[in-house]
């Protein structure tokens, strides 16, 4: 059974850091491009980014909000993928959740809240 | 970016019926499109890929179509349990967009 399980979340000052961690089971991890996705309170869907396998030399990908600022990491070997998140702005807050990518993100996480506020 | 644009924005039904949602995609995305429901304080559940392929263990109530820039999911024989939030995806080009949503409520 596939699992994708967030942890890291909470409350972060505006300006500050935070790194999200996704635990994933079930699955040949290694061998899957991982995506996070985040949702602003009582809004909709938002990519943030993609980091794909070895073979693709764990490129990345990001959305235009959060590029310069967000960087998506991941340990094969310990089967976890991050997003460390910088210069949080207000406009972070959201719940953010991993997925598993084939085709499209086939599997998602339970999700993780980031809250910035002062 | 590609904007993606569902219809309608919510939607009210009765148990038993059958109801089509439509994603129009600003540019051609071919058939890289999926379909995801999300209910209340839940994570999204992947439904359909490639348009109109059905995520293993997904009813075959769901069903996809579409190609190009239109597309539409149908669901079939509402239930309980089938209220929700939908959201078609494209993953043609990056950066992936999300439709803002359909919002299937009982009437």
């Amino acid at each position: 059974e596939v699992q994708l399980v967030e942890s890291g979340g909470g409350l972060v000052q505006p300006g500050g850091s935070l790194r999200l961690s996704c635990a994933a089971s079930g699955f040949s991890f290694s061998d899957h491009y991982m995506d996070w996705v985040r949702q602003a309170p009582g809004k909709g869907l938002e990519w943030v980014g993609r980091i794909r396998d070895k073979p693709n030399v764990y490129s990345t990908e990001y959305a235009a909000s959060v590029k310069g600022r967000f960087i998506v990491s991941r340990d094969d070997s310990k089967k976890l993928v991050y997003l460390q998140m910088n210069s949080l702005k207000s406009e972070d807050t959201a719940v953010y959740y991993c997925a598993k990518v084939k085709y499209d993100l086939d599997y998602w996480g339970q999700g993780t809240l980031v809250t910035v506020s002062s | 970016d590609i904007q993606m644009t569902q219809s309608p924005s919510s939607l009210s039904a009765s148990v038993g019926d059958r109801v089509t949602i439509t994603c129009r995609a600003s540019q051609d995305i071919v058939r890289d499109l999926a379909w995801h429901q999300q209910k209340p304080g839940k994570a999204p559940k992947s439904l359909i890929y490639g348009g109109s392929n059905l995520q293993s263990g997904v009813p075959s109530k769901f069903s996809g179509s579409g190609s190009g820039t239109d597309f539409t999911l149908t669901i079939s024989s509402l239930q309980p349990e089938d209220f929700a939030t939908y959201y078609c995806q494209q993953y043609r080009t990056y950066p992936i967009t999300f439709g803002q949503g359909t919002r299937l409520e009982i009437k």
